[in-house]
């Protein structure tokens, strides 16, 4: 089983609409979390960071769920530039690297 | 402020053939993290430092790869010999301590 695990999609959906992923991880000893996206043939960058109580930045609002070991990212309005794939990110406790999900790939239609 | 900076953006090469890809750092960034990603496998760490040391190198799939900071700004990630397996993008990046990882343009590596 994959440490983070998410639906890769494709996700497509129209502009406007509200959209949501979910991502799952196995390790409880998990400490933090984030959403990045990565643009095609680009690199990943940081979109947000995930706290325990959930977090808006604008359009983007994330959840975390400790007890169920669920992550949430929810786009509102979406724009056609959040055309991407999202990576559901987790740090373990003690340790510095990342572990990555395979992405979730949206596609925002005109 | 320049980000990571890695060289090549791409190389295509044959197998059997020496493969250096090279890193810069962040100024002030003490972390450093190699990355590869494949559509089947997605984004793997390969190995990381802090302060110029190897904290973990589990990632690093065989003996043929192996990655050095020959100073405090500066990384190489060798593939020798190279396969056709081998071929993916080479990501690397870097933080300071805690803080978020900031990744480079990548380099796309194809072994024929």
């Amino acid at each position: 089983r994959k440490e983070v695990e998410q639906d890769p999609g494709p996700f497509n959906v129209p502009e406007g609409a509200t959209v949501a992923f979910n991502c799952t991880y196995s390790n409880s000893a998990s400490q933090s979390f984030f959403w990045y996206r990565q643009d095609c043939r680009k690199e990943p960058k940081l979109l947000m960071s995930v706290y325990s109580s959930g977090n808006e930045d604008g359009r983007f609002t994330a959840q975390l769920n400790r007890a169920s070991q669920y992550i949430s990212l929810l786009i509102r309005d979406s724009k056609l530039s959040d055309s991407a794939t999202y990576l559901c990110v987790v740090k373990i406790q003690g340790a510095q690297k990342l572990v990555f999900g395979q992405g979730t790939r949206l596609t925002i239609n005109p | 402020d320049a980000g990571v900076i890695q060289s090549p953006r791409h190389e295509v090469t044959e197998m059997g053939q020496e493969v250096t890809l090279r890193c810069k750092l962040i100024s002030g960034h003490n972390s450093l993290f190699w990355y590869r990603q494949t559509m089947m496998r997605g984004l793997e760490l390969l190995i990381y430092f802090n302060n110029n040391v190897p904290i973990d190198d589990s990632g690093m799939p065989e003996d043929r790869f192996s990655a050095k900071m020959p100073n405090a700004s500066f990384s190489t990630l060798k593939i020798q010999p190279s396969e056709p397996r081998d071929s993916a993008v080479y990501f690397c990046a870097s933080s300071l301590r805690n803080q978020p990882q900031h990744f480079g343009d990548g380099t796309r590596l194809s072994i024929l």
